[in-house]
């Protein structure tokens, strides 16, 4: 039973630095999320997708890329890190559109940039 | 456009208090509402939701009333624990599939 499952749980990145937030589920589901949370701001989000091959930007997509090859795994890039992406990053998955709409969250990413 | 406004925290209560923290929602349409709980140093677990117009969700002694004409979504816990200190999410999904989440509301509770 894993559900949705993140890595790594903590990073610490240089200014400029690339890296992939890496997320997959297991529940088959068809949309998947990334959000970032700031302390008092809630949640972000950043890019979705509503299935393999399909992606679209948020709320706050830039400095960010995703894609999503398969229906499992929905990996975040930062290309050129910068302090204002110190954040906490969650990954998100949901069955889609009816009653069980509820997103299923991962624990999350804690990522400092200096 | 979808939005939803959630009172200010931090909110800090005496063990077996009563809890409200309020929440109101702006969206086209008919969304569903939910009530999501983050405990220290994990990610969101939903606690509570509700689907059409006077739809009660209840979960762990929460409750929250889904009211259109009111287009709020409160939650209440008429006793609360101090394994109930969180930080309590109010979000919406809409059509697309899109969730938005208030601010949150942190919660702490002393024995």
């Amino acid at each position: 039973n894993a559900g949705v499952t993140q890595t790594p749980k903590f990073r610490i990145l240089k200014i400029g630095q690339s890296m992939t937030l890496q997320c997959t589920q297991d529940m088959n589901h068809n949309y998947m999320y990334w959000y970032r949370q700031d302390p008092g701001m809630g949640l972000k989000l950043i890019y979705y997708s509503v299935g393999a091959g399909i992606t679209d930007k948020g709320e706050v997509p830039n400095g960010y890329n995703v894609s999503r090859s398969t229906t499992e795994d929905f990996p975040l890039r930062l290309e050129l890190a910068a302090p204002s992406q110190t954040s906490v990053y969650f990954c998100a998955s949901s069955w889609g559109q009816g009653l069980n709409t509820e997103a299923f969250f991962g624990q999350g990413t804690r990522l400092t940039v200096v | 456009g979808n939005s939803v406004t959630q009172m200010e925290g931090p909110v800090t209560l005496s063990e077996e208090a009563f809890l409200t923290i309020n929440c109101t929602y702006t969206a086209t349409g008919y969304p569903s509402l939910f009530w999501y709980v983050q405990y220290p140093g994990e990610g969101l677990q939903l606690l509570l939701k509700a689907t059409k117009a006077d739809d009660k969700g209840s979960n762990k002694g929460f409750e929250a009333t889904y009211r259109k004409e009111t287009t709020s979504f409160h939650l209440e816990k008429g006793s609360v624990q101090v394994s109930d200190s969180a930080v309590y999410f109010c979000a919406l999904e809409n059509t697309g599939n899109q969730f938005y989440f208030g601010t949150g509301t942190s919660l702490t509770v002393i024995p």
